[in-house]
């Protein structure tokens, strides 16, 4: 069945350095990528999106690179904050015309000051 | 930046009860969403509700739920006899249009309300 779902629950990563958050999905036929950040006690927030149709693009200080092939999402924070610890999802819209939004089960990013 | 507010932020009801949810949605957005997230889970899909009606539910969304548009602003949820298993943090989320209109169309969402069942 469809799933999207994430490499690793917790990532740690020193304040400054880059981290890599991974999400894997296993519908080939999916559209459309989001990447949402949530904060403890606050709503998903949305950081950058991706169309099936492109293979990376870039926002401030976040990349999100897809590999169609291998079906896989990532993102790229760079020079980290601590405001950037959060947890991390990514969301699939499976289907073009399809409305709601599959979510991975989420990272945990810790920065380490 | 426009954002979607949601109110009461918590909600604590008795089993049985009926309880409803309120959303104001981003002004000029046009596709209107609900989400539950319980404790520790994913964030799933409840229902979308496009031009006064509903467009797409899921499994979840039975026949206590039901949504309304009931004046230019608010979108609100109801559930009509809450169970336990309803507790969780309902997420209201609204978009200009679907992914792949036009442009890039994320749904933006607001900071939630905790529902508790008693």
């Amino acid at each position: 069945g469809e799933s999207v779902g994430l490499h690793l629950p917790t990532l740690s990563v020193q304040e400054g350095d880059n981290s890599i958050i991974n999400c894997a999905y296993s519908n080939s036929a999916s559209d459309y990528f989001i990447w949402y950040k949530q904060e403890s006690g606050k709503g998903p927030q949305f950081i950058i999106d991706i169309r099936s149709n492109m293979d990376k693009r870039q926002g401030q200080r976040v990349t999100v690179l897809l590999n169609k092939t291998v079906k896989h999402l990532s993102l790229q924070i760079a020079a980290t904050q601590p405001g950037d610890s959060a947890v991390y999802f990514c969301a699939e819209i499976p289907n073009f015309g399809n409305e709601k939004l599959t979510f991975g089960t989420g990272t945990r990013l810790t920065i380490i000051p | 930046e426009p954002e979607v507010t949601q109110t009461p932020s918590h909600q604590v009801t008795q089993m049985g009860q009926e309880v409803i949810l309120r959303c104001v949605p981003i002004s000029n957005h046009l596709y209107f969403y609900w989400y539950r997230q319980i404790l520790g889970q994913k964030v799933e899909f409840l229902v979308s509700f496009y031009n006064n009606e509903i467009s797409e539910k899921s499994e979840i969304f039975d026949d206590q739920f039901s949504v309304e548009r009931p004046d230019g602003s608010n979108f609100t949820l109801k559930i009509r006899s809450t169970k336990l298993e309803d507790s969780a943090m309902y997420f209201c989320a609204s978009s200009w249009g679907q992914g792949l209109e036009i442009s890039n169309q994320p749904q933006h969402f607001g900071d939630g309300t905790r529902l508790s069942i008693l």
